[in-house]
């Protein structure tokens, strides 16, 4: 099944700087990769996602981009602001092994300082 | 819609007793998830659901743990007997199809 790997495991940035999320996956035929963002006491919820037809993707302050030959892809938010402290997960949806459902990353505790 | 249910969000019991944890899923959707979430492991699937069929249930850490998909509208993850190390929050979470994933707002669980 797809393996996926996620770091840093904590992130501190200063208000206005730039925060970068990375992830790898093991299987290359997988196709679908979202971003969840967890606020303290709640659920992840999505907050991006792109397809493996697509090198990036943009919304506002936040990008994703995706490097298939390496297996990797990123999260990048600018501009950031206390609000985005939070838990970020990545996912992967691997198509081999029977399973077509996203895995999970162990998800980067984001700190943003005002 | 009022998104994924889930009751109750807190839950403290002795150990030894059983637990029984509930979700209402969103409307419409065909896929349902029991997550569980710890520091140390992270966020783990224990079970998933299509079109109330179980799946997979390969991460159920063990048969204390049992859960069930009556009908289209609600599941429960049931744990009998509890133990401390059961103590997680637990998220259910739906979906229509098998991407964007939709999660409620967790029950956090305290066996003492």
């Amino acid at each position: 099944g797809e393996n996926v790997e996620q770091h840093p495991s904590t992130l501190s940035v200063q208000e206005g700087d730039s925060a970068v999320i990375k992830c790898t996956y093991s299987d290359s035929a997988s196709n679908y990769f979202p971003w969840y963002k967890q606020e303290l006491g709640k659920g992840p919820q999505l907050i991006i996602d792109i397809r493996s037809n697509v090198g990036e993707k943009k919304d506002q302050r936040i990008a994703v981009t995706l490097n298939k030959t390496a297996k990797h892809f990123s999260l990048h938010i600018t501009e950031t602001q206390p609000e985005d402290s939070a838990v970020y997960f990545c996912a992967a949806r691997g198509t081999s092994g029977g399973s077509y459902i996203p895995t999970f990353g162990r998800g980067t505790s984001l700190i943003v300082h005002p | 819609d009022a998104g994924v249910i889930q009751s109750p969000r807190h839950e403290v019991t002795e150990m030894g007793q059983e637990v029984t944890l509930r979700c209402k899923p969103i409307s419409g959707h065909d896929y349902l998830f029991w997550y569980r979430q710890t520091m140390m492991r992270g966020l783990e699937l224990l079970i998933y659901f299509n079109n109330n069929v179980p799946i997979d249930d390969s991460g159920m850490p063990e048969d204390r743990f049992s859960a069930k998909m009556p009908n289209a509208s609600f599941s429960t993850l049931k744990i009998q007997p509890s133990e401390p190390r059961d103590s997680a929050v637990y998220f259910c979470a739906s979906s229509f199809g098998q991407e964007t994933q939709y999660f409620g707002p967790g029950t956090r669980l305290l066996v003492l």
